[in-house]
């Protein structure tokens, strides 16, 4: 089993729609749980981080993790045809030099 | 601050033929690593370095090699290239929890 899957893509989705995108994880140890985003031919940005369980709210972007279920989540409010990109989600451990371990990432289009 | 930067964006090779993709930071991070992008398998981790001097291999070291001399620098090193080594290439550097990524080397191995 893979350590991080992420739902497959690509997802297309109306201007001003709402967006869930999913992983799960299987290690129990993943604190720190990450949402990069990367614009087609350009590197992955970090776009917002959670750590351990609970939702963090950035403008229209909220990330949410339950730790009981495994699953991480990424909710895009009032999608805008600039949210149209790669998502990536990221797990890692506590140990401050842990490596991050990626989903395979899914391609987001909104259409205006 | 011009972040974590590459060379060259783009590359083609023949299949043997030896490289180095440049990667350089200027953000005085310790952790520094290197990825490859494929379609439909995300990033995988090739080698990483905790800091000058010490590196260690990732999930696909396998035709790589990698050094650190200094903070800034971490060249990856490509021996003998193969076809299944085509790929888009991203350094990394991190500082604190946040991963900062180069813009890519584009890598074509015919």
């Amino acid at each position: 089993q893979k350590e991080v899957e992420q739902d497959p893509g690509p997802l297309s989705v109306p201007e001003g729609a709402i967006v869930s995108l999913n992983c799960t994880y299987s290690n129990s140890a993943f604190q720190y749980f990450m949402w990069y985003r990367q614009y087609s031919r350009k590197g992955p940005e970090l776009l917002m981080y959670t750590y351990s369980s609970g939702n963090k709210e950035d403008g229209r972007f909220t990330a949410q993790v339950d730790k009981s279920s495994k699953y991480i989540s990424l909710f895009i409010r009032d999608s805008q045809p600039s949210d149209s990109a790669t998502y990536l989600c990221a797990v890692r451990t506590t140990g401050a030099n842990s490596k991050l371990t990626f989903g395979k990432g899914i391609t987001l289009s909104v259409r205006p | 601050n011009a972040g974590v930067t590459q060379t060259p964006k783009f590359q083609v090779l023949k299949t043997g033929q030896s490289m180095t993709l440049q990667c350089a930071q200027d953000m005085n991070h310790e952790y520094m690593s290197w990825y490859r992008q494929d379609p439909g398998m995300g990033l995988r981790l090739i080698h990483y370095s905790v800091g000058a001097g010490i590196t260690d291999q990732g999930e696909v070291p396998n035709g790589y090699n990698v050094s650190r001399s200094t903070t800034e620098d971490f060249p990856l090193r490509l021996l003998s290239a193969a076809p299944s080594q085509t790929s888009v290439y991203f350094c990394a550097s991190k500082g604190g929890l946040e991963q900062f990524f180069g813009p890519g080397t584009r890598l074509t191995v015919l």
